[in-house]
């Protein structure tokens, strides 16, 4: 079964307006999890390491301001892209990492902006 | 600075035959090297993974070969099925720290 879920799974929305994707882990209680974005054709990027009850550690050149990020529970962390703009539309994938074992992704949320 | 390089964007296969999926690092830090497998609108599934202080690691159809002088590894899948066909994420990590680094991804398809 899914060990981690997203939602949602896809999202249009208007130039300007702030969009909240939420990552949850299903099985386990995950300290650590991992947001992703990837283009078309182009390789997962690590955007952020969020930290549950600490701030998230953002990758270099990833606007901490503009994709806000909240990790409240171990089982929960969510992602808010702010201010949405075209160039922010995207695959955006999170990953829990369990002690011991490799990292489990999420199903992606498709974030378009017109 | 791609750390993870897939050189090749795309491979083809006919059933039955061998699939070779090639990655290659450049960050002698790497110690941990994992293969995922990615089909459209989903997240990466975790395939097989390999230490440095191993050179080869299988899993039924699936085998990764570590070259560390070479700093290359690579991906066998023997006998390919159509079902293999998705794209192949090379990633690597540090022992001491989670951080993963992908390669580009390579697009295999298995022809029946």
């Amino acid at each position: 079964g899914a060990v981690v879920s997203q939602h949602p799974s896809w999202v249009i929305c208007k130039s300007g307006t702030s969009v909240k994707i939420e990552c949850r882990s299903l099985d386990f209680q995950a300290t650590t999890m991992f947001w992703y974005r990837q283009f078309p054709k182009q390789s997962l990027m690590l955007m952020a390491t969020s930290n549950e009850g600490s701030k998230a550690t953002y990758e270099q050149g990833v606007e901490k301001d503009k994709f806000l990020i909240n990790h409240a529970s171990l089982t929960l962390s969510t992602l808010t892209v702010t201010s949405a703009h075209p160039e922010d539309s995207s695959f955006y994938i999170c990953s829990v990492e369990r002690v011991g074992a490799e990292q489990f992704f999420g199903p992606g949320t498709r974030l378009t902006v017109l | 600075d791609q750390q993870v390089k897939q050189n090749s964007p795309s491979l083809s296969v006919q059933e039955g035959r061998i699939s070779i999926l090639n990655c290659d690092y450049t960050n002698s830090m790497f110690d941990y090297f994992l293969w995922y497998k990615k089909y459209p609108a989903e997240g990466p599934t975790f395939l097989i993974s390999i230490s440095s202080i191993k050179d080869k690691n299988e899993d039924g159809r699936f085998t990764v070969f570590l070259n560390k002088s070479a700093k290359h590894l690579s991906l066998h899948i023997v006998p390919s099925q159509p079902g293999d066909s998705a794209v192949y994420f090379c990633a690597a990590r540090k022992t001491s720290g989670s951080r993963l680094t992908f390669g580009e991804g390579t697009q295999l398809t298995v022809n029946p």
